[in-house]
């Protein structure tokens, strides 16, 4: 069956280091992969995109890899703060889905001062 | 400002009622979807609409009912049938597919 797996231990870093999260994905073949980020309570909030043809993407503090013959990418945070602290969801989209994303099940970040 | 709502935010209803969840999106996106979350569990698809008047079921659809009359609306009705309706249910959109998608606030739905 289809998986996709994040550490569902909650990571707890110091402030200002580099925080990496991980997803790994079995049996898929994914267009694209994406990263959220979602607090208590509230909706995922999209963070950045990055394709099968791409190796990284970047946006400010933020990286992710994608490397689709580990089928895994890596999400990090440089220079963590407090404010980063929050539920960090991959989603994959299946090759041909029609934009269906397939959610992992998160992992909770947490920054210490 | 653009963005998408939901309301209730929390909703109660009891056994054997069937309840009907609003998302509003004024982003002129075309797609649309509505996601359901248990604790510890990520988001798991219910239904989706790529353009009005067509939608698809999703992984999870069992037990609900959508419907897509205008690009704006996407309602999400929770019927009796569904077993286990108490989660957190979101509703995104997005311009088109291979795109990221847009989150609603959320609806708590509990039922008593």
């Amino acid at each position: 069956s289809q998986k996709i797996e994040q550490n569902s231990e909650a990571l707890n870093i110091q402030e200002g280091k580099t925080a990496t999260l991980t997803c790994n994905y079995t049996n898929y073949s994914p267009a694209y992969l994406q990263w959220y980020r979602q607090d208590p309570g509230r909706g995922p909030v999209f963070l950045l995109l990055i394709r099968e043809n791409e190796k990284e993407k970047r946006k400010e503090r933020l990286k992710v890899t994608f490397d689709t013959t580990l089928k895994q990418s890596l999400f990090h945070i440089t220079a963590s703060q407090p404010a980063d602290s929050a539920t960090y969801l991959c989603a994959l989209d299946l090759a041909g889905g029609g934009n269906k994303l397939t959610f992992g099940t998160g992992t909770q970040l947490k920054v210490e001062l | 400002d653009g963005g998408i709502t939901q309301s209730p935010k929390y909703l109660f209803r009891k056994e054997g009622q069937n309840v009907t969840l609003s998302c509003e999106q004024n982003l002129n996106h075309d797609a649309m979807y509505w996601y359901r979350q248990d604790p510890g569990q990520g988001l798991r698809l219910i239904y989706y609409s790529q353009i009005v008047n067509d939608f698809q079921k999703g992984d999870i659809a069992e037990g609900y009912s959508v419907s897509r009359e205008k690009k704006e609306s996407f309602p999400l009705t929770v019927t009796s049938a569904q077993k286990n309706p108490t989660a957190f249910y979101l509703c995104a959109s997005s311009r088109d597919s291979h795109n990221e998608q847009f989150f609603g606030p959320g609806t708590r739905l509990t039922v008593l």
